[in-house]
């Protein structure tokens, strides 16, 4: 099974600063991978994803992510953070395989954006 | 469209009641998840199910859980007795599978925010 590493637990910086936030998976067959946000109290929404083509993928809010194979990395960035951009980040890998539909979730890392 | 509904939001109950958790997921979706999230595990997948069958419950704690999906329109969650350590956030998800190598962006729904006193 696969399984997805992200390298900070929580993420501290100021407004206008830029960020990226690391996320690593073990599966080396084909992969799904996304990034969902969960804002304070709220539910998982997708920031964005990568299935195929493009290996740098642009989300909303200003986020966008890079696929890199062969360092079986996806990691987030944002040129320039926001106040509103503190939640939790999670990467997500879905491997693609047979029937498996399992979506395996890294632990998460929280974002907090000082003012 | 709605999203994925979930009922109820939040839930108190004491201990060894029975607690049923409802999912509606998107209109048109074949695929759907339920997870559970806490501070100590994070977001635990517990069981989906494509086109209504139960494919992998390997994620259920214990016999306490099951889950029924009855049509593609409803899910249940039922936790029969509930314990203290139930106490968490649980989610639904739905997705569409396209084929066996095509398996589509999953939605989750508001949670619902479950209480064991």
């Amino acid at each position: 099974a696969q399984s997805v590493s992200q390298h900070n637990h929580h993420v501290i910086l100021s407004e206008a600063a830029s960020l990226e936030l690391g996320c690593n998976y073990s599966y080396g067959g084909t992969v799904n991978l996304f990034w969902y946000v969960q804002y304070p109290g709220q539910h998982l929404q997708l920031l964005l994803k990568y299935f195929s083509g493009d290996p740098l993928v642009k989300g909303i809010k200003g986020f966008e992510a890079e696929f890199i194979k062969s360092k079986f990395s996806f990691n987030l960035r944002k040129p320039s953070v926001q106040w509103s951009d503190t939640a939790e980040y999670f990467c997500a890998v879905n491997a693609v395989q047979g029937n498996d539909y399992k979506l395996s979730f890294g632990a998460g890392t929280t974002v907090t954006v000082r003012a | 469209d709605a999203g994925v509904i979930q009922s109820p939001r939040h839930e108190v109950t004491e201990m060894g009641q029975e607690v049923t958790l409802r999912c509606k997921p998107i209109s048109g979706h074949n695929s759907l998840f339920w997870y559970r999230q806490t501070m100590m595990r994070g977001l635990e997948l517990l069981i989906y199910f494509n086109n209504n069958v139960p494919i992998d419950d390997s994620g259920m704690p214990e016999d306490r859980f099951s889950a029924k999906m009855p049509n593609a329109s409803f899910s249940t969650l039922k936790i029969q007795p509930s314990e203290p350590r139930d106490s968490a956030v649980y989610f639904c998800a739905s997705s569409f599978q396209r084929d066996t190598q095509n398996q589509e962006t999953q939605y989750f729904g508001p949670g619902t925010r479950l209480l064991v006193l």
